[in-house]
């Protein structure tokens, strides 16, 4: 089955600053990659996804960008702001399947 | 977006009790959903696979007898977690695809004691 790792576990940058959080997938036949932004006791909360066919996606100060060959995407937020911080995660899944999940990456914004 | 409801948000249960969880699509029909287990500070990790008017499929590991799971109509899927353990404190959460995105439920903090 599909196996997805990301790093880093924690990250803690200034506001105002760029983070980027990036997970590897082994199925290549894996075609959509959602990341989401999780609040404590919260659901995950959707905040950016890509398709198979698309390299790259932007959404204001959030972008993830996909490479197919290497299996690896990324997730880019720009002008960091506290309010960002949360734990987020990615996941990959195949059409309508469930999604596996990376192992979450606890994200700081210090004002 | 779709809606998907999730009751309850929290339920404390006594060691051997059962507790059952439902999972309602609101606003669209979901002929599968998934139920999802994340214990504190870890990732969602997959428990099952609910398909409307068959067998739930299991993922190893977890098992079958202890995590009924029922899905008698397009919007409904429940868990129940019969003879519960305070080891199955968890958060459990479900979701629904409609085309390849996930509509989750909005949780249910399950404490054993």
């Amino acid at each position: 089955g599909e196996n997805v790792e990301q790093h880093p576990s924690t990250l803690s940058v200034q506001e105002g600053d760029s983070a980027v959080i990036k997970c590897t997938y082994s199925d290549s036949a894996s075609n959509y990659f959602p990341w989401y932004k999780q609040e404590l006791g919260k659901r995950p909360q959707l905040i950016i996804d890509i398709r198979s066919n698309v390299g790259e996606k932007k959404d204001q100060r959030i972008a993830v960008t996909l490479n197919k060959t290497a299996k690896h995407f990324s997730l880019h937020i720009t002008e960091t702001q506290p309010e960002d911080s949360a734990v987020y995660f990615c996941a990959a899944s195949t059409g309508r399947r469930a999604l596996t999940f990376g192992s979450g990456t606890r994200l700081q914004v210090q004002p | 977006g779709a809606v998907v409801s999730q009751h309850p948000s929290r339920v404390i249960c006594k060691s051997g009790t059962s507790v059952k969880i439902e999972c309602r699509s609101l606003d669209f029909q979901a002929t599968t959903m998934f139920w999802y287990r994340q214990f504190p500070k870890q990732s969602l990790m997959l428990m099952a696979t609910s398909n409307e008017g068959s067998k739930a499929t299991y993922e190893q590991g977890v098992e079958k007898d202890k995590f009924l799971i029922n899905h008698a109509s397009l919007t409904l899927s429940t868990l129940t977690v019969t003879s519960a353990h305070p080891e199955d404190s968890s958060f459990y959460i479900c979701s629904a695809p409609r085309t390849d995105e996930a509509f989750f439920g909005q949780g249910t903090r399950l404490t054993v004691v």
